[in-house]
């Protein structure tokens, strides 16, 4: 177990919809980043936050936003959901913004039918 | 920004034996190449790393080697055993006390199957 929670484990919906994943981080670590990880493209980096700032953004479509909340726990929004959108979202968390072992939660699978 | 590119994507070998898997990066601000370990269903793992001051190292039957020069890194395992299948990924990343973020660029990851 890393420490790292991430809700729900398994999501199912359809094209249009909107979800939401939440994590929360191992106890102590400020930084939250999220990963999006498909058959053929690997882990990708979505978005960084540290102490609820954004820290630096990868390849983040516009549909999808994030945020990190006073407690530390952050949540990835996904709206307008398309098909390629299916996939498994990691959430991983680290004591520091600019090193260190990265701690990833289970992740949450995301269907979209 | 980085790119990692890793191979090969697939690797299977007989139990005993090693394996290897090699990754080249372009950035040459980065510094820290950690692999991580993603057995089926699971979640990634790290499981060896090395810092760019450094040209190799060691953990058991897990070694990593680097050649800043070149930009490439490469994991090797040896006396493989069946619990060593799984999906290996290495990454890049600047990690400088400097920088105001860090993140890791992966590869696309190496499915390795050790055959009993």
């Amino acid at each position: 177990d890393s420490g790292v929670t991430q809700t729900p484990k398994h999501l199912i919906t359809a094209t249009g919809q909107r979800v939401t994943l939440r994590c929360s981080p191992r106890s102590g670590d400020l930084s939250v980043y999220w990963y999006q990880q498909s058959l053929d493209q690997g882990l990708q980096f979505l978005i960084h936050y540290y102490n609820g700032e954004e820290r630096a953004k990868g390849n983040i479509l516009e549909r999808f936003s994030a945020q990190q909340f006073p407690d530390l726990h952050s949540e990835l929004n996904l709206s307008s959901l398309e098909l390629g959108d299916s996939a498994l979202y990691f959430c991983a968390s680290s004591v520091g913004f600019n090193t260190g072992e990265l701690f990833f939660g289970e992740g949450s699978r995301l269907t979209v039918l | 920004g980085e790119n990692v590119e890793q191979h090969p994507s697939t690797l299977s070998v007989q139990e005993g034996d090693s394996a290897v898997i090699k990754c080249t990066y372009s950035d040459s601000a980065s510094n820290y190449f950690p692999w991580y370990k993603q057995e089926l269903g699971k979640r990634p793992q790290l499981i060896i790393d090395i810092r760019s001051n450094v040209g190799e190292k060691k953990d058991q039957r897990i070694a990593v080697t680097l050649n800043k020069t070149a930009k490439h890194f490469s994991l090797h395992i040896t006396e493989t055993q069946p619990e060593d299948s799984a999906v290996y990924f290495c990454a890049a990343a600047n990690a400088n006390s400097g920088a105001g973020s860090y993140q890791l660029t992966f590869g696309k990851g190496t499915k390795l199957s050790v055959i009993p």
